[in-house]
């Protein structure tokens, strides 16, 4: 069975702090995803990692960073918390579409970190 | 600017209706088109997916249609049942790149 893995359900952090959001895939997919989800706005994505230690910036990548050392994880970075990134955070993976046009890129969601800024 | 454009954000169907969920893009590039179902608490999962050479995909209830020209595509539920109330969303991607992008999500309510 696919898994994504978030570690936190719900997180509360103080304004200022540097808050740490991590994710696992046990699927051996290259893709890995952050959005975040609001209300009437939907999914937007924050970043993109199609391979260890590549990534590109998403919609909204402003105030945050991402790490992937490992081919199963990726860490969202908030640098200095703040009170407008207050959300739900979604981390999904995929296989590689790139040369298989034929294949399906489903992305495989997490059930998501809340977390609350105050 | 929103890359992929989703309307409605609410829906209230009777049961046993049709729920239409219309999606329009701009990207020419764009060359994949999935659908996304989410309930309450979960993480989004696949629904339905289409690529552009064809202009209808049929999978049980649920069908996408697909009018390249018009840069739009609907997901159709027929003879919607309470148990598809959950929040749809539609995506594309391009053929050199795996990015996912989101449409802004529809609440579907089937009351009985």
């Amino acid at each position: 069975d696919v898994k994504v893995t978030q570690s936190s359900r719900y997180l509360v952090k103080r304004t200022g702090e540097k808050v740490f959001l991590e994710c696992v895939q046990d699927m051996d997919h290259e893709n890995m995803f952050w959005y975040r989800q609001d209300p009437g706005l939907g999914l937007r994505l924050i970043y993109f990692s199609y391979d260890v230690k590549m990534k590109e910036k998403g919609d909204i990548p402003e105030g945050y960073s991402v790490s992937r050392e490992k081919k199963e994880r990726f860490s969202l970075i908030l640098e200095s918390a703040s009170t407008n990134q207050t959300s739900m955070y979604l981390c999904a993976s995929s296989l590689s579409g790139i040369g298989r046009e034929l294949m399906n890129t489903e992305a495989f969601f997490g059930q998501g970190t809340r977390l609350t800024v105050v | 600017q929103q890359q992929v454009k989703q309307s409605p954000q609410s829906l209230i169907v009777q049961k046993g209706g049709i729920s239409i969920i219309n999606c329009a893009y701009e990207n020419t590039a764009f060359d994949y088109f999935p659908w996304y179902q989410q309930f309450p608490g979960k993480g989004p999962a696949l629904l339905i997916a289409i690529r552009p050479d064809v202009s209808e995909k049929k999978e049980g209830r649920f069908t996408i249609s697909f009018n390249k020209s018009a840069k739009q595509f609907s997901l159709h539920i027929m003879d919607s049942q309470p148990g598809d109330s959950a929040t749809y969303f539609c995506a594309a991607s391009t053929l050199n790149t795996d990015k996912l992008i989101f449409g802004t999500g529809t609440r579907l309510q089937v009351f009985p």
